[in-house]
This record gives structure tokens, sequence and C-alpha cells, in this order.
């Protein structure tokens, strides 16, 4: 069973719009919600994490949003850039456990 | 998609030790990768293991503290040695592998905690 669901397998959007990616979670014990960035032939790096106790989370143009009452959380990218284009993994930890990864979504940024 | 096993899940050790975690995969994967999570912390790559050449190690990682093997295209080791209680976290071993239509997809093992006394 899927504790970490990410049910778009891909996502396209025009480059300058908001890019907004969706996550979400069945386990309620999960306190810590992480998001990675995949390019090809390299391994996921860390983009921005939010703990259980807020609702939202910014840094630069990526901000993350927690609704812990629906498991849910997203990802917004504004204004989205070229750059942009790559695989997104949501991810969520309990504690100390280890991390519970999504299967991902893939963006593709329209020139 | 691939399936990957650790071995082992965990382990307690000793300081000044060293421990040798096995990745098994059960398809032929090119791109092996090895990541390290410390309580509280988010996933921090320490390497890339190719089949056929040396690791190539992220920065604040070396190959004498974190000796990596790769074979061949389905099985990977990665040695901590020397421990410390620093050392003490979650191995993670993960791949990366084609998937339908060409797209590629990242896989992760169930993980080996390690505590280091």
């Amino acid at each position: 069973d899927q504790q970490v669901k990410q049910n778009s397998p891909s996502l396209s959007v025009q480059e300058g719009r908001i890019s907004i990616l969706n996550c979400d979670y069945t386990n309620s014990m999960f306190d810590y919600f992480l998001w990675y960035k995949k390019y090809p032939a390299e391994g996921p790096t860390f983009l921005i994490s939010i703990s259980s106790i807020k609702d939202k989370n910014e840094d630069g143009r990526f901000t993350v949003f927690l609704n812990k009452s629906a498991k849910h959380l997203s990802l917004h990218i504004v204004p989205s850039q070229p750059g942009d284009s790559a695989v997104y993994f949501c991810a969520a930890s309990e504690g100390d456990d280890k991390i519970i990864f999504g299967k991902g979504t893939r963006l593709h940024i329209l020139p | 998609s691939a399936v990957i096993s650790q071995k082992p899940s965990r382990d307690i050790c000793q300081r000044g030790t060293s421990l040798t975690i096995q990745c098994q995969v059960d398809s032929q994967v090119t791109m092996m990768f090895w990541y390290r999570q410390q309580p509280g912390q988010s996933l921090t790559l320490i390497a890339t293991a190719n089949q056929g050449s040396e690791a190539t190690y992220e920065s604040g990682f070396v190959i004498d503290k974190f000796p990596i093997s790769r074979p061949n295209l389905t099985f990977s080791t990665l040695t901590v040695s020397n421990m410390s209680p620093e050392d003490s976290s979650i191995y993670l071993c993960s791949v990366e592998d084609v998937g339908g239509q060409g797209v590629y997809e990242q896989y992760f093992g169930p993980g080996t905690r390690l505590t280091v006394t």
C-alpha cells in the first residue's frame, strides 16, 4: 500500500506560469514532508521541506503547502522556468524513521 | 519497476569498526546511488556508483570513509569505515531505471538503520 502518492505522472506548464505538483499521503503520523527534484542520470536533490506544525513554507520561487486534514501537500513553482523541467518527488517521514517517497511527477515546462 | 533489497536492515556497531551494506536490484540498472538520512534531516547523496567505473563522491564524502563496490549491474556495496556515533543514520540505496515509454524513474531500497555506540 502506497503511503505517499503522486497521482499525476506528468504535467506540462507554459513557461512563466505557475506549476502545481500535488501529493497525498495516508499515514497521519508523518511529521516531516519534503520535495526532491531529479534530472535524468542524476540522483534526486533536496528542494524544500515542511514540518507538520506549519501549513506553508516558501523559498524563492518554490512554496510548499500542507493540508493535514486532507493529508495533502503541494509544491508551487512560480514563475516556471525551462530549468524546472525535471521529475519531482514528494516524500514524507515520521520521526527518525526512513523517508517514504512517492513515484514522482515529471514536469515539462513549455516555451 | 525495480525492486531493491538491502542487507542488513539494521545494525548496532561499535565505534572504530566498519560495516558493509549490500544493495541488490532485481533488474540490471546503470545508475545506482547511495544516500544517507540523518535524524531529522533530508536525504544526502553520498555517491553515485556506475558499473565498471569508480564511484563519484559528493562534497563532504570520501572514498576512504565510504568505499563503494559495483561489481555488476544488479549489485553494489557501501562500507562505512572506522565508524563514529556521527555515522549513525539510515543508509539508502537507490537506482534509476527506464520505465514505460522511456521515462526515467527512481526507486529506493528499504534502508539500513545504523547505530554506532
